[in-house]
Formats: structure tokens, C-alpha cells, sequence
């Protein structure tokens, strides 16, 4: 069983939608989560961070973790065709230096 | 600020042979640590460099390995490649060696097809 999972989808919606993200964890040492974004043939690129249970809002994207059940959200509002890519999470113990451990990622397509 | 660097971009060897791959962390930045994607796997965790000493290594054979020289570049390089080793190898710079705390940024990754 991996540590960190994630639905992969794919995940369509129209365009104005609310999308909502998940992953589950098993390893209690994780202590810092992120969101990536991942456009096709790019690099992933960091959306969100938060190290604490409750809710970080950074404009249309809304992070959730609740560390009782190893599970993180993310939450995009007022979905854009232009949000269409792979959502990926990732986390990182405490004294894990810079090792993220990622879920699989969870396609996502905002269609017009 | 120019960003993550890594060449080459596309990589074709055959079976047996060995590669090096090249990543130029953003100026000032220095941690590197290395990611291979694959769409079975995902992004895995190879290895991760602060000032040229690997301060954490993923679950690899010792096939994988890598380095990182003075001025914080890194190379890591694969022997006697497989080709499940075909993928989209990534590597992310940081500040600082890290608490979890520490914003990772990615290069574009060098994409290995292994014949």
C-alpha cells in the first residue's frame, strides 16, 4: 500500500464548477502538505502549503487538512479551462529534509 | 531570476548503456533533489543534495546516483539502464536543506526513453 493516495481520475467539469481534490495518508510523520500543479510536458509547480489542520485560502484554491484522518483537500472555485492539468499532493515528514512524497496525481479538465 | 535548468531535455539510449543527466538549480539555491515520473509510479524521491554532501536517498538501486559539485549543480547518473527506467527524470532546487518548510522549485525534467 503506498503511503499517499490519490484518485487519479480523470476528473471533468464544466467551466465555473466547484472541484475538490483529495488524498489520504498512512505515515503519521507527515507534517507538511502541498498541492502541485503539473502542466503537460512541464515540471510541477507548488499551489499551496500548509503544515496545520484547518483551512488555508489563497484566492480560488482552498487547502484543507485534517491530520485525525490523514486526509487533505483541495478546493478550486470558479474552475477556468486554463486549471486544466494534473493536481498532484505531496508531503514531508518532520526531519525529512526536502523528500516529498507524492500521490499519483489526479487529472483534471475544465471544459467550456 | 532564471529558473530550474536541466539538459538535456530528451534522451534516447538503448539497454545497458549509462546516462548522465545535468541540473543547474535557481542562483543562490542550495539544495537539489532528484524525482523520477512515471505514469505507473508517479513522482518517486531519488535523491537529495545540500552542499555536495546527499543528505536523504529514495529506494533505488544502486544503479541511480548522483552528485553536486561547488557552485550547487548536480548530475545524477544511471548505469546499466533497464527500460523500466524510461521516464521523466525532475529535479527541484530549494533554499535550504529544508524542514518541510522550504518552497521546492522544478526544472521542465529530462525525458530518458530507454530502448
Amino acid at each position: 500500500q503506498k503511503e499517499v493516495e490519490q484518485d487519479p481520475g480523470p476528473l471533468s467539469v464544466p467551466e465555473g464548477a466547484i472541484v475538490s481534490l483529495n488524498c489520504t495518508y498512512s505515515n503519521s510523520a507527515f507534517q507538511y502538505f502541498m498541492w502541485y500543479r503539473q502542466y503537460s510536458r512541464k515540471g510541477p509547480e507548488l499551489l499551496m502549503y500548509t503544515y496545520s489542520s484547518g483551512n488555508k485560502e489563497d484566492g480560488r484554491f482552498t487547502a484543507q487538512v485534517d491530520k485525525s484522518s490523514k486526509y487533505i483537500s483541495l478546493f478550486i472555485r470558479d474552475s477556468q479551462p486554463s486549471d486544466s492539468a494534473t493536481y498532484l499532493c505531496a508531503m514531508v515528514e518532520t526531519g525529512g529534509g526536502n523528500k516529498l512524497t507524492f500521490g499519483t496525481g489526479t487529472q483534471l479538465k475544465v471544459e467550456l | 531570476k532564471a529558473g530550474v535548468t536541466q539538459t538535456p531535455r530528451y534522451l534516447i539510449k538503448t539497454r545497458g548503456q549509462q546516462v548522465t543527466l545535468s541540473c543547474s538549480p535557481i542562483s543562490g539555491h542550495r539544495s537539489v533533489s532528484w524525482y523520477q515520473q512515471t505514469p505507473g509510479q508517479g513522482l518517486q524521491f531519488l535523491f537529495e543534495y545540500f552542499s555536495e554532501t546527499q543528505r536523504n536517498k529514495g529506494n533505488f538501486p544502486g544503479r541511480f546516483s548522483g552528485r553536486q559539485f561547488s557552485n550547487s549543480r548536480s548530475e545524477m547518473n544511471v548505469s546499466t539502464l533497464e527500460l523500466g527506467d524510461s521516464a521523466l527524470y525532475l529535479c527541484a532546487s530549494s533554499l535550504t536543506e529544508g524542514a518541510g518548510t522550504d518552497t521546492q522549485y522544478f526544472g521542465p525534467g529530462t525525458r530518458l526513453t530507454v530502448l
